[in-house]
C-alpha cells in the first residue's frame, strides 16, 4: 500500500459528460502527478504539481482537461465534453521532494461509452 | 523526443529460472532509472530503481545500468509463478522535464510451474 488513493476506481460515463477524478497523496508527498494508461502501452505523463503549483502540463493534456492541487493536499482531474478515445486508466502518484521515487495509486479506470 | 524501449516479449521461463527484462533509453541527460511491476487490472507497484553505473541487488532482484550504452535491465532469479505480470521500465526526463517519468510499453513475464 503506496498511501496514494484516488476515488472513484472506476467511472462508466457517456459521451459529452463531465468526469472528475480524485487523488489523495501522503502528506510527504510535495509532488504529485497524473498518467494515463490504455491498453498495452506504459503510463503517458500528463501534469505534475509541487505543492499547490502546476508546474508542467504534457501536450496531451487539451483544453478538456483541467488539474488542480489546492492547498497542495488533493489533486482533481476534470475532463470536460468526454471522447471515447478518453478511455483509459488514470494513475496519480505522488513522491517527495529530492527524490525520484513515485508511488502509484489504484487508478481510476474511465470507459466513455 | 524521449523514447524508452521495451523487450516486446512476451517472456515465458520455467519456475526456478532466471527473467533478463532489457530497456534501453534515448535521453543521455535521464539521472533515474525504475522498474515497475503491474499485474493485470492493476497499478503499477515499484520495485527497484537504480541511479549510478552497475548492478543493484534487492531479493530476488537485480537492476543493472550501463549509462553509455544508455541500457538498463532487471534480472529476477529463482522465478516464481507469482512473478508473472508486465514489467514497466521507467526513465526520469533529466533536464528541463526532471520528474515526470517516461514507460516503456512493458514486457510481459510468464513464470510457469
Amino acid at each position: 500500500d503506496t498511501g496514494v488513493s484516488q476515488n472513484p476506481r472506476h467511472k462508466i460515463t457517456k459521451r459529452g459528460q463531465n468526469v472528475t477524478f480524485r487523488c489523495d497523496p501522503i502528506s510527504e508527498h510535495n509532488r504529485l502527478y497524473w498518467y494515463r494508461q490504455t491498453l498495452g502501452q506504459g503510463p503517458e505523463f500528463l501534469t505534475y504539481f509541487q505543492n499547490e503549483a502546476q508546474l508542467e502540463k504534457s501536450r496531451l493534456l487539451s483544453d478538456r482537461f483541467s488539474a488542480e492541487r489546492p492547498k497542495g493536499s488533493f489533486s482533481t482531474l476534470e475532463i470536460q465534453r468526454t471522447e471515447q478515445g478518453d478511455s483509459a486508466m488514470y494513475l496519480c502518484c505522488g513522491d517527495r521532494a529530492r527524490t525520484d521515487t513515485q508511488y502509484f495509486g489504484p487508478g481510476t479506470r474511465l470507459t466513455v461509452l | 523526443q524521449k523514447e524508452v524501449e521495451q523487450n516486446s516479449g512476451p517472456l515465458s521461463v520455467p519456475e526456478g529460472a532466471i527473467a533478463s527484462l532489457n530497456c534501453t533509453y534515448s535521453d543521455r541527460g535521464s539521472q533515474s532509472f525504475f522498474w515497475y511491476r503491474q499485474y493485470s487490472g492493476k497499478s503499477p507497484e515499484l520495485i527497484m530503481f537504480i541511479y549510478s553505473n552497475g548492478d543493484k541487488e534487492d531479493g530476488r532482484f537485480t537492476a543493472q545500468l550501463n549509462k553509455a550504452s544508455q541500457y538498463v535491465s532487471l534480472l529476477i532469479r529463482d522465478s516464481q509463478p507469482s512473478d508473472s505480470a508486465t514489467y514497466l521500465c521507467a526513465v526520469n526526463g533529466g533536464g528541463s522535464t526532471l520528474g515526470r517519468l517516461y514507460f516503456g510499453r512493458g514486457t510481459q513475464l510468464t513464470v510457469w510451474p
